[in-house]
């Protein structure tokens, strides 16, 4: 089945640190790509997208993300992470580019001093 | 205001009731979405609406109707719900054509979190 896999349910890292995000997708073909963070409480904003084109693509907040073709992955970078960061960042997939959004599952960042 | 609003913020309802969640973006977007989020479980699409038509309902029960007046408005009627209807309910709309890629960038209220008692 066509799915959107965020293996990391919980991740926890030290301000200033590095951070890796992974995301995976399962469609034959190159989809949309996403980032999206959630904050609590509150609804999702998005960080970043890939259509096509450079493969590393720079979002809102320091963030980027790199598309993988040959491992079907979409993984969110930070060189170095905020308190502010924490949240709950989720991996979308758009099929076809004109087509209701696929959510991962979500991984809860939290940031440790 | 900007961007997609949602009302009401916070619902506490029984399960007899009959109320109403409200979306409207003011974005020019012609396509507007519903997604249930429940703890543990990822965002699950109910209802997509395109140019004012219903084009995708995920087997919602009936219990939940959704109402699309205008492409700046999205209603979602609710009756007769169920304790694990509980959630957090996020509008989005976006902007979608009638052919071609063009990358389906979502943009999302801030929910209503829906409690039932």
């Amino acid at each position: 089945a066509q799915s959107v896999t965020q293996p990391d349910i919980h991740i926890t890292v030290s301000e200033g640190a590095s951070l890796e995000l992974r995301c995976n997708y399962s469609y034959g073909a190159t989809p949309y790509l996403f980032w999206y963070v959630q904050s609590p409480g509150q609804g999702l904003q998005l960080l970043l997208k890939y259509f096509s084109g450079d493969t590393l693509v720079q979002g809102i907040k320091g963030f980027e993300a790199e598309f993988k073709r040959s491992q079907s992955s979409f993984n969110l970078r930070k060189p170095s992470v905020h308190w502010s960061d924490a949240a709950e960042y989720f991996c979308a997939v758009d099929l076809w580019g004109n087509t209701p959004l696929v959510f991962g599952k979500g991984t809860r960042l939290s940031v440790i001093a | 205001e900007t961007g997609v609003t949602q009302t009401p913020r916070h619902l506490v309802m029984g399960m007899t009731n009959k109320k109403s969640l409200k979306c409207e973006q003011h974005l020019g977007h012609n396509a507007m979405y519903w997604y249930k989020q429940s703890a543990k479980k990822p965002l699950e699409l109910m209802f997509v609406y395109s140019l004012e038509e219903r084009v995708e309902n995920n087997s919602v029960p009936s219990r939940f109707s959704p109402e699309c007046p205008n492409s700046s408005h999205l209603f979602l009627h609710l009756h007769t719900l169920q304790p694990e209807d509980s959630a957090l309910y996020l509008c989005a709309s976006s902007h979608q054509t009638s052919g071609g890629r063009v990358g389906n960038e979502q943009f999302f209220g801030p929910g209503t979190r829906l409690t039932v008692l």
